[in-house]
């Protein structure tokens, strides 16, 4: 079984300020990790993945992720944020098992960005 | 190509009625996913379709039940309904591959009252 802890709920910023949200694991088998936004009223939208190989990983808008597989931790960043990046983050795995597909999430990360 | 599609987008229902939410597929993508999204939740995985046969089930109670047709769109059932069933409910489709992105659809909100 997987378990995905989003370490902090809401994370107020100003804009143009850099911001973090932390993501930590638990599997007992190897596993993809995933970062999901959810802008209000929308379904989820893949912001980036890690498979394999390079442990840093740059996806869309501007993000990026570190996997630290010893601290079984896929930390998700951004330099400097846009009013447009509020909305809510969510870190999701799945297991690199075949026929195993599902994902499983965190409870999510509120990102507020203040001008 | 075409995108994940929901109907409807919400829905109020009463307790202990049944109800059937509907999704269609991205292009080329056999496997469907239902997730429920309670509020202030992450997305907590119900099933999983691929090629109509149920590939893995959540915590999730019987009266839980899906379909997948043929063209690989699918239904979500829920039968006697609970407040607690009261969520976001999230269908996404992806190709049958460890590490495919899961495309998702706006979701269908449903109340029970």
């Amino acid at each position: 079984a997987q378990s995905v802890t989003q370490l902090d709920s809401q994370v107020p910023v100003f804009e143009e300020a850099p911001v973090e949200l932390r993501c930590n694991y638990s599997s007992s088998v190897s596993v993809y990790l995933f970062w999901y936004v959810q802008y209000p009223n929308q379904g989820l939208q893949l912001l980036l993945k890690y498979l394999s190989g390079s442990t840093l990983v740059k996806g869309i808008n501007g993000f990026e992720a570190e996997f630290n597989k010893s601290q079984t931790s896929f930390h998700l960043r951004k330099p400097s944020v846009h009013i447009s990046d509020t909305a809510e983050y969510f870190c999701a795995v799945s297991p690199k098992r075949s026929n195993d597909y599902k994902l499983s999430f965190g409870a999510g990360t509120t990102v507020t960005v203040r001008a | 190509e075409t995108g994940v599609t929901q109907s409807p987008t919400h829905l109020i229902k009463t307790r202990g009625q049944q109800v059937t939410l509907r999704c269609s597929s991205q292009s080329g993508h056999n496997t469907v996913s239902w997730y429920q999204q309670a509020l202030g939740q992450g997305p907590q995985f119900i099933f999983q379709y691929y090629r109509e046969e149920e590939n893995g089930r959540g915590n999730f109670p019987p009266r839980f039940s899906g379909l997948q047709f043929p063209n690989y769109s699918s239904e979500l059932n829920v039968n006697a309904l609970e407040l607690d069933d009261s969520a976001l409910y999230l269908c996404a489709s992806s190709k049958p591959q460890g590490g495919t992105e899961a495309f998702f659809g706006q979701g269908t909100r449903l109340t029970v009252v």
